[in-house]
């Protein structure tokens, strides 16, 4: 089974609203990290947010925030007040303590912000 | 500002020859660094974990022996690919931890004619 699942290969987001980015997780650790990533077309990964399996609070980091469903397993990213710096890949990576080497990624989402 | 530094960002060499890739932490120690490879449009596949002062683990299917890891320092990991072939044209893109996030260089674009 996959690890990371996101089954948004692509979507498009009208400039100023709000977009949310799926991305659903499997795993039997009761340990583990979830992460998004920004890749720009310059080939960067850029970290966005964070969450830990047994914070207790959805984290935010400015327009950033990861929508988290514990008993879903899901992690989705929630970007507000869309920009046309955004349009960009999305990739949602997971780490599970018992292999902390592990680092799993999803198949992306490419997002595209329309003026 | 980036706290992990890869250098070069861009590569064209010929085939046969080999290409050494650098990837260093800059405000932190990393006792370890993880190598990925990534295909257009693809996710990132990770290839080899560095450690430092040791030999580097690598993931099943890669080839040891073809892509050298050196992890000498606790702020720098390099990436050799040895008697490079055109199918190993990639991007490829270093890793390292602080904590419990995992910061990425910039990446290579490495063209083999």
């Amino acid at each position: 089974a996959q690890k990371i699942t996101q089954t948004q290969p692509g979507m498009f987001v009208q400039e100023k609203e709000a977009v949310t980015l799926d991305c659903t997780y499997d795993t039997s650790d009761p340990s583990y990290g979830l992460f998004w990533y920004k890749q720009p077309s310059s080939g960067e990964m850029i970290f966005l947010i964070y969450q830990g399996s047994y914070d207790q609070q959805n984290a935010t980091e400015g327009r950033y925030s990861l929508n988290f469903q514990k008993a879903r397993k899901s992690a989705n990213l929630v970007i507000s007040a869309s920009q046309l710096g955004d349009s960009a890949m999305y990739f949602c990576a997971m780490r599970e303590w018992t292999d902390f080497n592990k680092f799993y990624f999803g198949s992306g989402t490419k997002l595209n912000v329309k003026p | 500002g980036a706290v992990v530094s890869q250098h070069p960002s861009r590569v064209i060499c010929k085939s046969g020859t080999s290409v050494k890739i650098e990837c260093r932490s800059l405000d932190f120690q990393a006792t370890t660094m993880f190598w990925y490879r990534q295909f257009p449009k693809k996710s990132l596949m990770l290839m080899a974990t560095s450690n430092e002062g040791s030999k580097a683990t690598y993931e099943q299917g890669v080839e040891k022996d073809k892509f050298l890891i050196n992890h000498a320092s606790l702020t720098l990991s390099t990436l050799t690919v040895t008697s490079a072939h055109p199918e190993d044209s990639s991007f490829y893109i270093c890793s390292a931890g602080s904590n419990e996030k995992l910061f990425f260089g910039s990446g290579t674009q490495l063209s083999v004619l």
